[in-house]
């Protein structure tokens, strides 16, 4: 079905470690994002991509860093995680007639 | 910088009837779009409504419509025979196309539905 996909689901990171989280999408959509989802709160949004090739800051880009490496792809990767950045975190793209497509959320904990 | 505001955390209501979800946003623009979306324990994310602003008639998508006050920067969710499924939270967002369509979110209303 087409949409856009997340990996991993969930993980458990040290503090110090680096990973990336992946996504991808597969209807042809300009626009990718990512956001995180904190505890009883909306999702802010840390970084996106308007197109292949640009990708500018959101609300709370610090520690974070973004790859768009082509259309279908926009990756997020944590440096160096600390426990202020578990939480949960989406990807989307954008559908100009119909909002947002969501992935299903990875779920990330630093200890 | 776009703000939205939904003032009830938790809401109930009895299977059946009729509940009402506020939301409330502060911009500059003329020009936007207001989404509401679901989010179940699943954490899906799930595309409720949507509102284009230049549009004076509510949104309605089967048991679910919208009252938009644009002057009054106000766009409630109204949700009709209400159904356990409905057990949810429910975001209200904000989008700017001017701005990379970036959805600016509230803070979520969590809705229980009884039986």
């Amino acid at each position: 079905n087409a949409g856009v996909t997340q990996t991993p689901k969930f993980q458990v990171l040290k503090t110090g470690q680096s990973m990336t989280l992946q996504c991808a999408q597969d209807m042809n959509h300009n626009s990718m994002y990512w956001y995180r989802q904190d505890p009883g709160m909306g999702l802010r949004l840390i970084y996106y991509s308007a197109s292949e090739g640009t990708t500018d800051k959101g609300e709370v880009p610090n520690g974070y860093n973004v790859s768009r490496l082509n259309k279908r792809e926009f990756s997020l990767r944590l440096e160096s995680a600390a426990p202020s950045q578990t939480s949960v975190y989406f990807c989307a793209s954008n559908n100009p007639l119909g909002g947002y497509t969501f992935g299903s959320g990875t779920r990330l904990t630093v200890v | 910088a776009q703000t939205v505001t939904q003032s009830q955390p938790e809401m109930s209501v009895q299977e059946a009837e009729t509940v009402t979800l506020s939301c409330t946003y502060d911009t500059s623009e003329n020009n936007y779009y207001l989404f509401w979306y679901k989010q179940p324990p699943s954490r899906q994310m799930i595309l409720v409504i949507r509102q284009e602003a230049y549009k004076q008639q509510n949104a309605t998508e089967n048991r679910f419509s919208v009252n938009f006050q644009k002057a009054a920067k106000s766009f409630s969710l109204k949700i009709s025979d209400s159904q356990l499924g409905d057990t949810a939270m429910y975001f209200c967002a904000f989008m700017d196309n001017n701005a990379g369509n970036m959805l600016t979110f509230g803070g979520g209303t969590r809705l229980m539905v009884k039986p």
